[in-house]
């Protein structure tokens, strides 16, 4: 069975410090992968999509950046934080042109920008 | 850009009672999912219909798609301490073979007070 881990799980930065958040995924093979950010009770803020190992789309401008090194791994980075990028970030993947197309989350890693 | 919404954002209801809630879009969907999430974890899939007017049931939980696609319900029976937590809708866009592939609706936070 396939599954999906992020870490570390929470997280305190004081702004201008570095982030590197961290996803993996077992169980399957070129999967698309994904980093939400959540606000507090709210839905779901797509940041970033791969399709495959190099292979970044960005869907809003910001601090923030990803890289996909290898096939089943993602990470979410900034050089210098900000205390907007406080948040929930959740890491998720899906079968490739899967139909109908379901998305599966990681744990989530908290984030607190101080 | 598809739009969900979800009605009501706050659910706050005695056990045993009964609930609905609505996710509403003016576009077609080719699929729809719910999930729901507890406090600081990631969202854990409920169900994906896909066929208009589809309806599925899990346990006390009825989801159903609209006939247009457009919309969907997930009505509780007899709901639970356990029920509580936040419940998110995604649409599939049609496009197919779109890594972009979810669009989530903004939740509805429920609370079952015993």
């Amino acid at each position: 069975s396939q599954t999906i881990h992020q870490w570390p799980a929470t997280l305190v930065q004081p702004v201008g410090s570095p982030l590197s958040l961290e996803c993996t995924v077992e169980g399957t093979s070129n999967p698309n992968l994904y980093w939400y950010r959540q606000a507090a009770g709210r839905g779901l803020q797509l940041l970033f999509y791969s399709v495959g190992i190099g292979q970044i789309s960005s869907e809003v401008p910001q601090n923030l950046s990803a890289s996909r090194p290898q096939d089943r791994q993602f990470i979410l980075s900034s050089k210098k934080l900000l205390l907007s990028d406080s948040g929930f970030y959740l890491c998720a993947w899906s079968v490739t042109f899967s139909s109908p197309h379901t998305i599966y989350f990681g744990e989530g890693s908290w984030l607190t920008v101080v | 850009t598809q739009l969900l919404e979800q009605s009501p954002q706050f659910l706050s209801i005695q056990e045993g009672e009964n609930l609905t809630v609505y996710c509403n879009s003016s576009s077609v969907f080719s699929s729809l999912q719910w999930y729901r999430q507890e406090p600081g974890e990631g969202p854990v899939l409920l169900v994906t219909v896909v066929t208009g007017g589809e309806v599925k049931k899990l346990k006390r939980l009825t989801f159903q798609f609209g006939d247009a696609r457009k919309d969907s319900s997930l009505h509780i029976t007899a709901a639970q301490p356990g029920d509580t937590g936040l419940y998110l809708c995604a649409g599939g866009e049609v496009k197919a073979g779109s890594a972009r592939q979810l669009t989530f609706g903004s939740g509805t936070q429920l609370t079952v007070l015993p």
